[in-house]
């Protein structure tokens, strides 16, 4: 079956350390993205990647990283820099040939740091 | 900087009500207005709205766009406790490949 996978679907951390969210998908897609999502704020844009080895700021980059060394992988990091870090994170993926608002989203990942 | 705006932020309506959803933005170019599903996790699309006045419809579901008034409403009828979820309202950009989502709504539906 094609899709998105994340893992974990939910994760515990402690302040001051960082953490990496999987995000995988083999649907062939070009184009990926992460999301973040809080209480009343729909989704808001961390990072995207349009082609392996490049990927761009979103609206709120700040105390994140990535990385697209596979087509098929696109790791967010949160790190110890961002100072709310708890939310729910969801990643997202499209074909560069296909219906520009066919995102497909991933199950998503909780993450809870204490 | 876009923004997207949806009202009301939360709304309990009891099965067989019709209930209308609000969404304005503040941007100057898209390309597409789009209103999203969101049940337990990943968001589900449900429409997209390109030209105004033209009334997109999928059973009970409903949506138009106002570009002049840069708002659309989504209209659900007789509606069921299935319907409850977070309803998203998404800007698409001119190149296609960037959404910028509202807060959404919270709809209860109670029986």
């Amino acid at each position: 079956d094609g899709g998105i996978t994340q893992s974990p679907k939910y994760l515990f951390r402690k302040e001051g350390q960082n953490v990496t969210l999987s995000c995988e998908q083999n649907l062939n897609h070009d184009a990926m993205y992460w999301y973040r999502q809080d209480p009343g704020q729909g989704l808001r844009l961390i990072y995207y990647s349009q082609i392996v080895n490049d990927f761009q700021k979103g609206d709120i980059a700040e105390g994140y990283s990535v990385s697209r060394e596979k087509k098929e992988s696109f790791p967010l990091t949160v790190t110890s820099a961002q100072k709310n870090p708890t939310a729910f994170y969801l990643c997202a993926s499209r074909s560069g040939t296909g219906a520009p608002y066919e995102q497909y989203f991933g199950p998503g990942t909780r993450l809870t740091v204490t | 900087e876009d923004k997207v705006v949806q009202s009301p932020l939360s709304l309990v309506v009891h099965e067989g009500d019709t209930v209308t959803l609000n969404c304005s933005y503040e941007v100057t170019n898209f390309r597409s207005l789009l209103w999203y599903k969101q049940e337990k996790k990943a968001p589900t699309f449900l429409f997209m709205l390109t030209s105004s006045g033209i009334e997109k419809k999928s059973g009970r579901l409903s949506s138009i766009l106002d570009k002049k008034e840069l708002f659309s409403i989504l209209n659900i009828t007789a509606t069921q406790t299935g319907d409850s979820a977070i309803y998203l309202c998404v800007i698409l950009n001119n190149a296609g490949n960037m959404l910028t989502f509202g807060g959404g709504t919270r709809l209860m539906v109670k029986p």
